[in-house]
């Protein structure tokens, strides 16, 4: 149980295109929804917390209008990086949980590596 | 400033031995802290889960401990096999704020055949 599919697991594109990236709970609703961004051998660095029906909180220093994130329901969530250059490859990866947090494992999907050209 | 601290060097045993991991922590008021286990290229998986008034915890081959005064929690796997080299990731939860959990940068355990 509580598996989580996040869609494409790869992507390759030119600078300045726009990429949607895809989290899905597959057998639970997922009040809250978490996208994380990790460098090789660096931790996950949480980007912004999205919750259904709401607009997504933002960590400090991520760019609110560079980084789409829409929960429209309680199975997905996603992010699009909008104008992607070089700078925002990396690995994304969400997480969801069942309820609105607090101390609940979270369930994470198996990421997105992106490579912007 | 607040700070989690993990070896970032590779632990490297033999099968059948007991790795312990570390996981450091500064200027923190932890409510709980969570394990969870990471593998190349994929997102990570929940291990464990142990709130600040709890001093172990206990699922099968793994056990954590949590030492609030040495701010250190300890992750245990007994009788280790190859099949657990992974990256492991400690997370930390405050209390009186944010309840989002914190990650390490996990430590890498290599288990040797």
């Amino acid at each position: 149980g509580a598996v989580v599919s996040q869609h494409p697991s790869w992507v390759i594109c030119k600078s300045g295109t726009s990429v949607k990236i895809e989290c899905r709970s597959l057998d639970f609703q997922a009040t809250t929804m978490f996208w994380y961004r990790q460098f090789p051998k660096q931790s996950l660095m949480l980007m912004a917390t999205s919750n259904e029906g709401s607009k997504a909180t933002y960590e400090q220093g991520v760019e609110k209008d560079k980084f789409l994130i829409n929960h429209a329901s309680l199975t997905l969530s996603t992010l699009t990086v909008t104008s992607a250059h070089p700078e925002d490859s990396s690995f994304y990866i969400c997480s969801a949980v069942p309820g609105t947090g607090g101390d609940q494992p979270q369930h994470f999907g198996d990421g997105t590596r992106l490579s912007i050209l | 400033s607040q700070k989690i601290e993990q070896n970032s060097e590779a632990l490297n045993i033999q099968e059948g031995k007991t790795a312990t991991l570390t996981c450091n922590y500064t200027n923190y008021s932890p409510a709980y802290l969570q394990w969870y286990r990471q593998d190349p290229g994929r997102g990570p998986v929940f291990l464990l889960l142990i709130r600040e008034n709890e001093k172990e915890k206990r699922k099968e081959r793994l056990k954590v401990t949590f030492d609030t005064t040495l701010k250190q929690s300890l992750f245990h796997i007994t009788a280790s096999q190859p099949a657990e080299s992974a990256t492991y990731l400690c997370a930390l939860g405050a209390s009186g704020g944010s309840y989002i959990p914190t990650f390490g940068r996990g430590t890498s355990l290599i288990v040797h055949p």
